[in-house]
């Protein structure tokens, strides 16, 4: 199974911060490679697939890049509706494994 | 629009079973791969089962790998996950969802194991 990280687990951060979080894969995924976000108590949304592809609807504060094993989700400048828990998940090799999750918080 | 409604979830006793429902509709069922997600109370995702488009293959996380079995119905647009002897470690919401990428989820639907 391809194992995911992400780094950090946690972070603070205030309105208009650019935040950037982290994911790692166990081998390369080429970009094969997806984020989330979860709020509380919802079922996650799809905000980027291919690595870096913006899903439809999804704010352009929101950015993704990388391949292979190394990839980055980015909020250019962090808004009050964005504080959740963001997972990257691998679509390259079933099963599709998602990483632990960072959670964004004030 | 696409919509996953889940089902069937509920508190049971270890060694139980139980058997969750997916009902899609809004697109072309027989299109697409399915799969079951679970997250247990405040902790991640994890990828439980993946079914193709026609039934065949199937996926299963070690976890539940000789427990759980998922089927599908494209004549009714359904879903399935049954799942035999249950552990108390099974507790989780489960949610349903479309393709790899998932673009689609259920609102899920609750099981709880606990004597």
């Amino acid at each position: 199974d391809i194992q995911m990280t992400q780094s950090p687990s946690s972070l603070s951060a205030s309105e208009g911060d650019r935040v950037t979080i982290t994911c790692r894969a166990s081998q390369s995924v080429s970009t094969y490679l997806n984020w989330y976000q979860q709020k509380p108590g919802k079922a996650p949304k799809l905000l980027i697939y291919a690595a870096s592809t913006l899903q439809g609807g999804v704010p352009s504060r929101f950015s993704g890049s990388g391949s292979g094993t190394h990839f980055t989700l980015t909020i250019s400048s962090l808004q009050r509706e964005d504080f959740a828990t963001y997972y990257c998940q691998q679509s390259y090799r079933t099963l599709f494994t998602f990483g632990p999750g960072t959670k964004v918080a004030i | 629009q696409v919509q996953l409604v889940e089902s069937g979830g509920g508190l049971v006793k270890p060694g139980g079973s139980l058997r969750l429902s997916c009902a899609a509709s809004g697109f072309t069922f027989s299109d697409h791969y399915m799969s079951w997600i679970r997250q247990a109370p405040g902790k991640g995702l994890e990828w439980v089962s993946y079914i193709s488009n026609t039934g065949s293959p199937t996926y299963y996380a070690d976890s539940v790998k000789g427990r759980f079995t998922i089927s599908r119905d494209n004549a009714k647009n359904l879903l399935y996950l049954q799942m035999n002897s249950l552990r108390a470690e099974d507790t989780a919401v489960y949610y349903c969802a479309r393709d790899a990428i998932v673009d689609s989820w259920g609102q899920g639907t609750l099981v709880a194991v606990s004597s």
